[in-house]
């Protein structure tokens, strides 16, 4: 069975704070996803990683993918009450064409 | 250009009923996924239409369904609802030339079944 799986479930940090969030896959993919969600809203692309070795950054948040491994990183620099939020990951499978997402990691920045 | 639409965004049914929700991607896209959200299974993909066609469907009863119009809009029936139903109804859109593509989310539906 595909399994995508997110480890914390739930992190609560300082602001200032650096922290990681993992996402283990157990099928071959070469393109993995990072979506934010806010309480009632839908997904907001962060990131696409599309091969081994890549690495994205945004602000506060930057993203790696390493498709040996089947492991992607999530790390958040210097946390800020904005950042408090879902984050999904998403594994892109071919066949059949879909998503498969993490369980999602509830983030909550504290001052 | 717009993003993807969805109508309505909340609903409330009762058991037994039966119920359509409504996708409109963004211009020029001819893929729509649609994805249920709920607390306790997660994200879980429902079915693909491409071009009118549903090209993948994932593990959900037959109560389920749905279908793609020609200008891409694409609906999803819930037939005879169960209180486990209840959850945010997600579509998304992409261009559906590519094996793989980035899909972009509409706002989603909040169905809630009494």
């Amino acid at each position: 069975e595909l399994k995508v799986e997110q480890n914390p479930l739930f992190l609560s940090m300082q602001e200032g704070k650096n922290y990681t969030i993992y996402c283990n896959y157990s099928t071959t993919s070469d393109r993995l996803y990072w979506y934010r969600q806010d309480p009632g809203k839908s997904l907001e692309s962060l990131f696409v990683l599309l091969s081994n070795g890549a690495v994205k950054q945004e602000g506060r948040l930057m993203a790696s993918l390493d498709t040996k491994a089947r492991l992607s990183t999530l790390h958040i620099t210097a946390a800020v009450h904005d950042l408090s939020a879902t984050y999904f990951c998403a594994v892109d499978i071919i066949f059949p064409r879909k998503l498969i997402f993490g369980q999602g990691t509830e983030l909550s920045v504290k001052p | 250009k717009a993003g993807v639409t969805q109508t309505p965004r909340y609903l409330i049914k009762t058991r037994g009923q039966q119920v359509t929700l409504s996708c409109s991607p963004i211009s020029g896209h001819r893929s729509v996924s649609w994805y249920q959200q709920t607390p306790g299974q997660g994200l879980q993909f429902l079915f693909e239409y491409f071009s009118e066609t549903q090209r993948n469907k994932g593990n959900f009863p037959g109560r389920f369904s749905g279908r793609q119009f020609s200008n891409s809009r694409s609906e999803m029936n819930v037939s005879t609802l169960e209180l486990g139903d209840s959850a945010l109804y997600l579509c998304a859109s992409s261009p559906g030339t590519e094996v793989q593509e980035t899909q972009y989310f509409g706002p989603g539906t909040r169905l809630l079944v009494l």
